[in-house]
């Protein structure tokens, strides 16, 4: 079973449409972090989200935390070519001991913004 | 450019053999993450090590092995190579091993076994 479930798995779409992709899961997350991987490259970090019912714009993308922190969701407005990319959602878990955190990924929404 | 390099780009190797691959994380930071990436699998997380010690283990198989060195960093040797084992494997870094330290990634390293 996938800690984190993330859809939808595939989206393609024009330049200009709206899109949600969303991070669920049954456990409650210290944080959540949403990450974009271009081909040929490794993750980057977009935000972070701590607290429950957090919202956080960046640009276009609008990232938003559930109330419970179990789940997660970001929209991106006015999509463009250059939005296209895989999109990880990945929760931090707690493995115990001092500090002892694990962060676990989601597979990902594969974005294609067709121009 | 995350500052966390990774070598080599790519590698092909056969079935049975050992492979190294290295990473430097970036400048300060302590903690290096290494990840191996499947279409099937997603992004998996094997182990970390914090300033020279091992911090948290993952799927780690046990004919893999990492070990992070005084200068900080990191090598992932695998070996007694499988078919299953390609993949594109990433090494991470982050200042602390926080949880909500952000990771910063390098390019991977793309594994073929043939």
């Amino acid at each position: 079973t996938q800690l984190l479930e993330q859809s939808p798995q595939f989206l393609s779409i024009q330049e200009g449409e709206n899109l949600t992709v969303y991070c669920n899961s049954s456990s409650v997350f210290s944080s959540l972090q949403w990450y974009r991987q271009e081909p040929g490259e490794g993750p980057v970090l977009l935000v972070t989200v701590v607290t429950g019912g957090e919202v956080k714009k960046l640009k276009r993308l609008t990232f938003q935390f559930g109330d419970a922190r179990k789940d997660s969701s970001l929209h991106i407005t006015a999509a463009q070519p250059g939005d296209t990319g895989l999109y990880l959602c990945a929760a931090t878990t707690w493995q115990g001991g001092g500090s002892n955190y694990k962060l676990t990924f989601g597979k990902g929404t594969l974005l294609t913004v067709n121009p | 450019d995350s500052g966390v390099t990774q070598t080599p780009k790519h590698l092909i190797t056969a079935t049975g053999q050992r492979v190294t691959l290295r990473c430097s994380p970036r400048s300060g930071d302590l903690s290096v993450y290494w990840y191996q990436q499947s279409l099937d699998q997603g992004l998996q997380f094997l182990i970390q090590y914090y300033n020279g010690e091992e911090r948290a283990k993952g799927n780690i198989l046990e004919r893999f092995s990492a070990q992070q060195f005084p200068d900080l960093h990191s090598e992932l040797n695998l070996s007694s190579l499988e078919l299953g084992d390609s993949a594109l494997y990433f090494c991470a870094s982050s200042v602390v091993g926080g949880h909500n330290s952000p990771l910063h990634f390098g390019n991977g390293t793309r594994l073929t076994v043939t």
